[in-house]
């Protein structure tokens, strides 16, 4: 695998139901992100971690919980979700917190 | 708070038809203005960093410029492949804030 990987790509839940989304990346990189894309937004900054430590949550609701257990990996559990957190879920990936950052494919996320 | 514009929302070409995509900004401390790719379906692709006024990027047929207030994506005769949503963002001190792109589609 290289660059940015995210699983699942596609996730339709229930607003009772949990589940988690994946993201690793290959690029030995010290920041990792959590984006959410709406249809014709701007993406929207959701956690950002440096060196495994959160340094930005955008006021991001609770039903959103990120975990960082290494570098490498980045998780986004999600609980009790409503039908307007369906969007696209992007992770991405960087040297540092202000150097380019690398993108995921996404995951499809529908709540219904 | 830092904003980002991109205009026009949408923009047809015809095949060889070169145009320029516009990214109007405001921030307090620029530290870099990026440009990406998105291809439906898929995760933006990196293209260029600027950092300064008067620096300028190129790759194949796209080139980059950068003011104190703007950035152009200038596209010299697209193809096909290059139909796309192009996406700028500015990073500040803390963190990197996106416009909410351009579609460019180009027709044979």
């Amino acid at each position: 695998e290289t660059g940015v990987t995210q699983t699942p790509r596609h996730l339709v839940m229930g607003m009772t139901n949990k589940k988690s989304l994946k993201c690793e990346q290959h690029l030995g990189h010290n920041a990792m992100y959590w984006y959410k894309q709406s249809a014709k937004k701007p993406l929207e900054l959701m956690f950002v971690y440096s060196l495994e430590e959160r340094v930005e949550n955008n006021s991001v609701p609770s039903r959103f919980s990120p975990e960082c257990p290494n570098s490498s990996h980045l998780f986004l559990h999600l609980h009790t979700l409503q039908p307007e957190d369906s969007a696209l879920y992007l992770c991405a990936s960087s040297q540092d917190p202000l150097t380019e950052q690398y993108f995921g494919p996404g995951t499809r996320l529908t709540v219904t | 708070e830092d904003q980002v514009t991109q205009s026009p929302e949408a923009l047809r070409l015809q095949e060889g038809e070169s145009s320029s995509l516009n990214c109007s900004y405001t921030v307090s401390g620029l530290r870099g203005l990026f440009w990406y790719r998105q291809d439906p379906g898929k995760g933006p692709e990196f293209l260029f960093t600027l950092y300064s006024a008067g620096e300028e990027k190129e790759k194949e047929r796209l080139k980059a410029t950068l003011t104190k207030k703007e950035s152009f994506l200038h596209i010299t005769a697209p193809k096909p492949e290059d139909s796309a949503t192009y996406l700028c963002a500015v990073q500040d001190d803390y963190k990197l804030s996106f416009g909410a792109g351009t579609t460019v589609t180009v027709r044979a």
